[in-house]
């Protein structure tokens, strides 16, 4: 299993700025996966955070607005940019499992975000 | 789209009864997870079935798979007020690390 810590937790952010989200893992891990929950929603696929290359996005996601940074295999961060009120959601850190169960994921609590 | 589709959205049952969670999904699978969610925190992984097993048991958890009709079904036994939580089926079709959530049913156990 691996643990994962995102911060912050929770924020409120006016429309117009951005907020960087932290995500350290307590081992090395290959990829990284940021994923949006909107609100009563599933949970979507932003990016795969690679380490030594750039990220690579889903299809509705752009790297302007949600730039990952990836400088080591245990830390990433992803910048949600020049926020609105739909990017109010909450965002999601997490790995992959190793051993047998592939495909398995690991999550971290996740980062609340709320745009006024 | 969504890969995986579940029913019921909601479900309420009293504590000690039995809840059945059903998910469907459309193209083929390598693997279908369920994963629970307390309260908009972060999901847990709770069981992974292969595309070539039909049945999985954890504890209080057993899960069913039918590729034929590309559906499955997690059935927690005896519930506890504590298994009040948002589940999700999630399905990955070849790449190992990229999996598809379904819609999620909304659990709530009342004591």
């Amino acid at each position: 299993s691996a643990v994962i810590s995102q911060k912050p937790s929770r924020d409120i952010c006016q429309r117009g700025t951005s907020l960087t989200i932290q995500c350290q893992v307590d081992s090395q891990v290959t990829m990284m996966f940021w994923y949006r929950q909107q609100p009563g929603q599933s949970l979507t696929l932003i990016a795969t955070a690679n380490q030594g290359s750039e990220a690579t996005y889903e299809s509705g996601f752009v790297i302007d607005k949600f730039p990952i940074s990836r400088p080591n295999l245990t830390f990433s961060t992803l910048t949600v940019s020049n926020m609105s009120p739909e990017d109010s959601s909450i965002y999601l850190c997490s790995v992959g499992g190793r051993g047998i169960n592939t495909g398995e994921l690991f999550f971290g609590e996740g980062s609340r975000l709320t745009v006024l | 789209s969504q890969q995986g589709e579940e029913d019921p959205q909601a479900l309420s049952i009293q504590e000690g009864e039995n809840a059945t969670m059903n998910c469907s999904y459309k193209t083929s699978i390598n693997n279908l997870q369920w994963y629970r969610q307390n309260s908009g925190r972060g999901l847990v992984h709770l069981i992974l079935i292969r595309s070539n097993e039909r049945e999985k048991h954890s504890g209080r958890l057993r899960v069913t798979l039918d590729t034929s009709k590309k559906s499955s079904s997690l059935l927690i036994t005896a519930s506890r007020a504590a298994d009040t939580a948002s589940y999700f089926c999630a399905t990955d079709a070849g790449s190992y690390q990229k999996v598809t959530f379904g819609t999620g049913t909304k659990l709530q156990v009342i004591p």
